[in-house]
């Protein structure tokens, strides 16, 4: 069973700082890897999708890699800014016996303090 | 461009009774997803549909919950009867044609509480 692990859960940083949140996932079958933003009462925005071919992708100050034989991803944030703060969530695209499915970490809770 | 519409955005009822939520998917997408989100077990799949038809419904936890597309505009969520223990952040999510689960939209969920 496709199990995804998210390190740490909760992180606190200065503003400006870089910084790196971890996902593992135990079973490398996976189709793509994407990384979500969910913030306080509101649903989840799609940051990043990794295709499994695919090592990276990058959208304006985020960064995320893709290592699928490992089982690991990182998001990388620069320079972060006190509107980074919210909840980002982990999720692989994995084969179920009737499709594929989504199945999340359960996500990395992250302050940036003025 | 409307989002992902979910209502009510807030119900609280006691055990025993019946809820129903509701979704309205992002016009044209053809796969919706249900999910329910708790502190400790995170975000769950609970059922998808593609063309109105449930294609997984592997992940709703019991008899009690039920999931219905009667049309492209409209899916329902109902739990009869509630428990305490169902008390979440229910989600629902439309993709569009082409892109399965890769793309999802997410609305701003229905938080339950059971009383």
């Amino acid at each position: 069973k496709q199990e995804v692990t998210q390190i740490p859960a909760a992180l606190s940083v200065p503003e400006g700082e870089n910084l790196v949140l971890n996902c593992s996932f135990t079973d490398s079958a996976i189709y793509n890897l994407q990384w979500f933003r969910q913030d306080p009462g509101k649903g989840l925005t799609s940051l990043l999708l990794i295709q499994s071919s695919q090592r990276e992708q990058t959208s304006g100050r985020l960064n995320a890699s893709l290592d699928k034989s490992s089982g690991r991803s990182t998001l990388y944030i620069a320079a972060s800014q006190p509107g980074d703060s919210a909840t980002y969530l982990c999720a692989v695209a994995h084969p179920q016996q009737a499709g594929t499915a989504l199945i999340f970490g359960k996500g990395t809770t992250l302050s940036v303090s003025s | 461009d409307a989002g992902v519409i979910q209502s009510p955005r807030h119900e609280v009822t006691e055990m025993g009774q019946e809820v129903t939520l509701r979704c309205k998917p992002i016009s044209g997408h053809d796969y919706l997803f249900w999910y329910r989100q708790t502190m400790m077990r995170g975000l769950e799949l609970l059922i998808y549909f593609n063309n109105n038809v449930p294609i997984d419904d592997s992940g709703m936890p019991e008899d009690r919950f039920s999931a219905k597309m009667p049309n492209a505009s409209f899916s329902t969520l109902k739990i009869q009867p509630s428990e305490p223990r169902d008390s979440a952040v229910y989600f629902c999510a439309s993709s569009p044609p082409g892109q399965g689960t890769d793309t999802q939209y997410f609305g701003p969920g229905t938080r339950l509480t059971v009383l």
